[in-house]
């Protein structure tokens, strides 16, 4: 059972425009959430990560932002550049004594020049 | 080299062979992660090292699934009788302090059992 979902396995953005990818959980249970970033052929690479009591955190030209109540997070990505055209994992954790991350199945964004 | 290294990055295989895959970590790095993506699935935690500490099992699917990691370092996953639905990317990750933001991945195994 899916306990992190990434429901839109694509998207497309205009270079220039803001990229707007989603991520929804289940596990009331979990207080911090990253996002990673995975070209071909490539392992994820950490992008990042928010803790559960923020609701934004921003770097550069990322942002995330976290509805708790929601159960809801979200990546912004503004300007989007094609560089960023690749596929973006949300992961979240926080059970205690857990070793693992639960990931979502990602999302394909795709940036046009 | 500086970061995480799989091997082989591609694997074929027939139901009911056994088959090995490697990850070399980064360097001094104590944690060590197994995860495998399936198709249309997200990442799934297989098992986890962490030093000299008994290794976090609780993701292995079944029990033809192994993993060790000799001297702290090299780990290998094992798939006994493999299966078709065994079919994934498998990912391995090291970690240098306890942190999931300096989680660092390989490039993966991709297993296609026929």
């Amino acid at each position: 059972d899916q306990q992190v979902k990434q429901n839109s396995p694509s998207l497309s953005v205009q270079e220039g425009r803001i990229s707007i990818l989603n991520c929804d959980y289940t596990n009331s249970m979990f207080d911090y959430f990253l996002w990673y970033k995975k070209y071909p052929a490539e392992g994820p690479t950490f992008l990042i990560s928010i803790s559960s009591i923020k609701d934004k955190n921003e770097d550069g030209r990322f942002t995330v932002f976290l509805n708790k109540s929601a159960k809801h997070l979200s990546l912004h990505i503004v300007p989007s550049q094609p560089g960023d055209s690749a596929v973006y994992f949300c992961a979240a954790s926080g059970q205690t004594g857990a070793n693992n991350l639960f990931f979502g199945t990602g999302t394909r964004l795709t940036v046009i020049p | 080299g500086a970061g995480v290294s799989q091997s082989p990055s591609n694997k074929v295989t027939e139901k009911g062979k056994d088959v090995e895959l490697r990850c070399d970590p980064i360097s001094g790095h104590t944690a060590l992660y197994w995860y495998r993506q399936s198709l249309g699935q997200g990442l799934e935690f297989l098992i986890y090292f962490q030093g000299n500490s008994a290794p976090d099992k609780s993701g292995l699917p079944s029990d033809r699934f192994s993993a060790e990691r000799t001297g702290g370092s090299v780990s290998t996953l094992t798939i006994q009788r493999t299966q078709q639905e065994d079919s994934a990317v498998y990912l391995c990750a090291t970690v240098l302090i306890q942190g999931w933001d300096t989680q660092y991945f390989g490039p993966g195994t991709r297993l296609t059992v026929l």
